[in-house]
C-alpha cells in the first residue's frame, strides 16, 4: 500500500529556469495538497486540487506558479522561471474523497526540495 | 482568517512528560491535526481530534477544546528520538474537503 509519491525528491535549477514536480496521491485519495516550507518556517498552503479541478488555490503566488491534477497522472506542481527564494521543500498531501474518520486523515509524501542556484 | 499559535521551541528531559500546546481561531473548523516532523523529513500524522476530549494513542494524547480554541499534545515517557518539530493544524471548513492550516511548529529538544 503505498504512500504519497514524490519526484523528484532532490532537484537543482539555474534561475531562470523550470521547475517540474509531482505528486502521486495514496490509492483511493482524490484530494491533493501542496505546500511549501522555507528553512526554519512551518508549512504554507499553496494550492488545493481533486481531479481536473482546482479547489482553492488561495496560497499560490500569483505569478509563475501553476498546478494541476489531471485525470490520469500525478499532481504537477510547476514553477517557472525560477528564482533562489523558491528554493524550499514542496510537499504534497493527499486525502480520500469520503468523509468519515478516515476522510478527515490527510497523509504527507517525502517532499521534493528544490535548490535554485 | 486563521490564526495558529504554538510555542517555538521546548526542552525536556528524557523518560518525562510534555505537555505541547495550541491555540486557534478559525473562520471554519473541521478538525485539528497533530504531525511530528524530523529536520529534513516530511510532516508524520500523530492524531486527529474533532470532538472535546482526549484522544490516547500510546505514548502520544491528544486534548481538543472546541469552546475554548485549544488543543495540546501529551508526550509520555519521552525518548531522544521524540526531539524533533510538533505541528499543530487546523482543517478548514469553509472549502469541501478543507485544507490544513499549520502552525509555525514548536521544536522540541529531548536531554538525557
Amino acid at each position: 500500500n503505498a504512500g504519497v509519491m514524490q519526484n523528484p525528491r532532490h532537484l537543482v535549477r539555474r534561475r531562470g529556469q523550470e521547475a517540474r514536480l509531482r505528486c502521486s496521491p495514496m490509492k483511493g485519495h482524490s484530494h491533493v495538497y501542496w505546500y511549501r516550507q522555507l528553512p526554519e518556517e512551518g508549512l504554507k498552503f499553496m494550492v488545493y486540487l481533486q481531479k481536473e479541478n482546482i479547489i482553492d488555490e488561495s496560497g499560490m503566488p500569483k505569478e509563475r506558479f501553476s498546478a494541476e491534477f489531471p485525470k490520469e497522472g500525478p499532481s504537477i506542481l510547476r514553477i517557472q522561471q525560477v528564482v533562489r527564494g523558491d528554493s524550499a521543500a514542496y510537499f504534497c498531501a493527499s486525502s480520500p474523497t469520503t468523509g468519515g474518520s478516515s476522510g478527515n486523515t490527510i497523509y504527507f509524501g517525502e517532499g521534493s526540495w528544490l535548490t535554485v542556484v | 482568517g486563521q490564526n495558529i499559535d504554538q510555542p517555538t521551541e521546548m526542552t525536556a528531559t528524557e523518560g518525562a512528560i510534555v505537555q505541547i500546546n495550541c491555540t486557534y481561531q478559525t473562520s471554519g473548523f473541521n478538525g485539528l491535526f497533530w504531525y511530528q516532523q524530523h529536520a529534513g523529513e516530511a510532516p508524520t500524522f500523530l492524531s486527529y481530534n474533532v470532538l472535546d476530549g482526549l484522544e490516547e494513542k500510546g505514548r502520544f494524547s491528544s486534548f481538543l477544546s472546541r469552546s475554548k480554541g485549544y488543543s495540546y499534545l501529551l508526550l509520555k515517557e519521552l525518548q531522544m528520538k521524540d526531539s524533533a518539530s510538533y505541528l499543530c493544524a487546523v482543517r478548514d471548513l469553509q472549502n469541501q474537503g478543507g485544507k490544513l492550516i499549520f502552525g509555525q511548529g514548536t521544536e522540541l529538544s529531548v536531554k538525557p
